[in-house]
């Protein structure tokens, strides 16, 4: 079955980079775009982009642009999104999302990784 | 980008009620939308995709509708286990984006 498992929760402070890995299992990695969402505390979900994990390419939403650097393993089957300069206000809930089947949509996600941005 | 205005963005209903939540576009996605449903701690599960197809697995009670900037999704009968917060998604272009979200609370 379709799995995809993320790092734990972490704790960082302001000015540092966190690193969050996702590691997919139960269909073919190469095959199919991973997407991060992130959601705040109390908050809606926001789309950070994706990387296209055969090719390495990468499409992010215009706001993390030059923060955000999402990369993959493929002899783990293992995406990972980082994010610099880390402020308090990227406290939030940080989730891979696959979109496996025909839908154009995410249809599997991570448990999602907690990440604290606090002095 | 393409804004995604939800609403409402809460509703309180009984069990068996007939709830509507939609999502405006701010521009045409023909039917490049999708609605999740998630609960407090939980990653969200994609409930409908293309705007109108159930996805696999979930209950027939729930329905998608809609093309170009105007979409609904329909729960028929309120059931327990449907108290949740629903959000629209966008895939047309980038960035991709969410509606704010429709919490769904007990009457």
């Amino acid at each position: 079955q379709v799995q995809l498992v993320q790092s734990g929760a972490e704790v960082k402070k302001p000015g540092a980079s966190v690193k969050v890995s996702c590691k997919a299992s139960g269909y073919t990695f190469t095959g199919y775009n991973m997407h991060w969402v992130r959601q705040a505390p109390g908050q809606g979900l926001e789309w950070m982009g994706w990387i296209n994990p055969n090719s390495g390419g990468t499409n992010y939403a215009q706001k993390f642009q030059g923060r955000v650097t999402m990369t993959r393993d493929t002899s783990i089957s293992t995406a990972y999104m980082e994010l610099s300069r880390l402020r308090s206000d990227d406290t939030a809930v940080y989730y891979c999302a696959s979109s496996i089947a025909v839908t154009g949509q995410c249809d599997y996600w991570g448990q999602g990784t907690l990440v604290t941005v606090s002095s | 980008a393409i804004q995604m205005t939800q609403s409402p963005s809460s509703l309180s209903a009984s069990v068996g009620d007939r709830v509507t939540i939609t999502c405006r576009a701010s521009q045409g996605i023909r039917i490049d939308l999708g609605w999740y449903q998630q609960k407090p701690g939980k990653a969200p599960k994609l409930l409908i995709y293309a705007a109108s197809s159930l996805q696999s697995g979930v209950p027939s009670r729930f329905s998608g509708s809609g093309s170009g900037t105007d979409f609904t999704l329909t729960i028929s009968s309120l059931q327990p286990e449907d108290f949740a917060t629903y959000y629209c998604l966008q895939h047309y272009n980038y960035p991709w984006t969410f509606g704010q979200g429709t919490k769904v609370e007990i009457k």
